[in-house]
């Protein structure tokens, strides 16, 4: 079974730096989704980014960019310029390609933005 | 357009007392999940449907039963609540990969209490 591991559970960051978020996962599997998934206190769950496998050039959505690591199974999160928005629990998440295509998610880190 | 929607959002129960979780998407997924959030814990997938008429275990079923009667309802029934079953439940659905989803999109959230 796969399994994703995130070792942060916590994390603070100056407003305006910049933070890394770690998850590494296990699988068998060659092709496979990764995401992380933010969520805020109103609980609400929200993609901020997605790695499909067989891409080796990493995602960025604007603030948000991963260093995805295959051979490593390493899926990391880096937010550049924190804003006190960004404080959440978020989520990394391993999606099957085969299969039933389950997914599966992390423990979570909880991020505070300091002002 | 409703997206995901759990009904209800707030409940609390009894020991022994047994509920069923409505969800319902709008978006003709064919795949739907039941996680509780435990803090500390993550997500952890209870039980999951890939089509109307199917239904497979997840990582912690126990305790759960669930049906998928139609293809936009998923629900989850407690038969007898016990107070480790005090959680956050989240809905989810996807279409396949196949299909061009790769995004799983969640219902708001329901805080069951157990006492």
């Amino acid at each position: 079974a796969q399994t994703v591991t995130q070792s942060q559970p916590e994390m603070s960051v100056q407003e305006a730096e910049t933070v890394t978020l770690s998850c590494t996962y296990d699988t068998s599997e060659s092709d496979y989704y990764l995401f992380w998934y933010k969520q805020p206190p109103s609980r609400q769950m929200i993609l901020v980014i997605r790695q499909e496998a067989y891409k080796q050039q990493n995602a960025t959505e604007n603030r948000f960019s991963v260093n995805f690591q295959k051979a490593a199974k390493s899926f990391s999160l880096k937010i550049s310029d924190s804003q006190l928005g960004d404080a959440a629990m978020y989520f990394c998440a391993y999606r099957e390609y085969f299969g039933n295509e389950k997914l599966t998610f992390g423990t979570g880190t909880r991020l505070t933005i300091i002002p | 357009n409703a997206g995901v929607t759990q009904t209800p959002k707030f409940r609390v129960l009894k020991t022994g007392q047994s509920m069923t979780l409505l969800c319902a998407q709008d978006m003709n997924h064919e795949y739907m999940y039941w996680y509780r959030q435990d803090p500390g814990m993550g997500l952890r997938l209870i039980h999951y449907s890939v089509g109307e008429g199917t239904t497979a275990k997840g990582e912690v079923p126990d305790g759960y039963n669930v049906s998928r009667l139609k293809k936009q309802n998923f629900l989850l029934g407690l038969e007898s609540a016990a107070p480790s079953q005090t959680s956050v439940y989240f809905c989810a659905s996807s279409p396949p990969i196949a299909q061009g989803g790769t995004e799983a999109f969640f219902g708001q959230g329901t805080r069951l209490t157990v006492v």
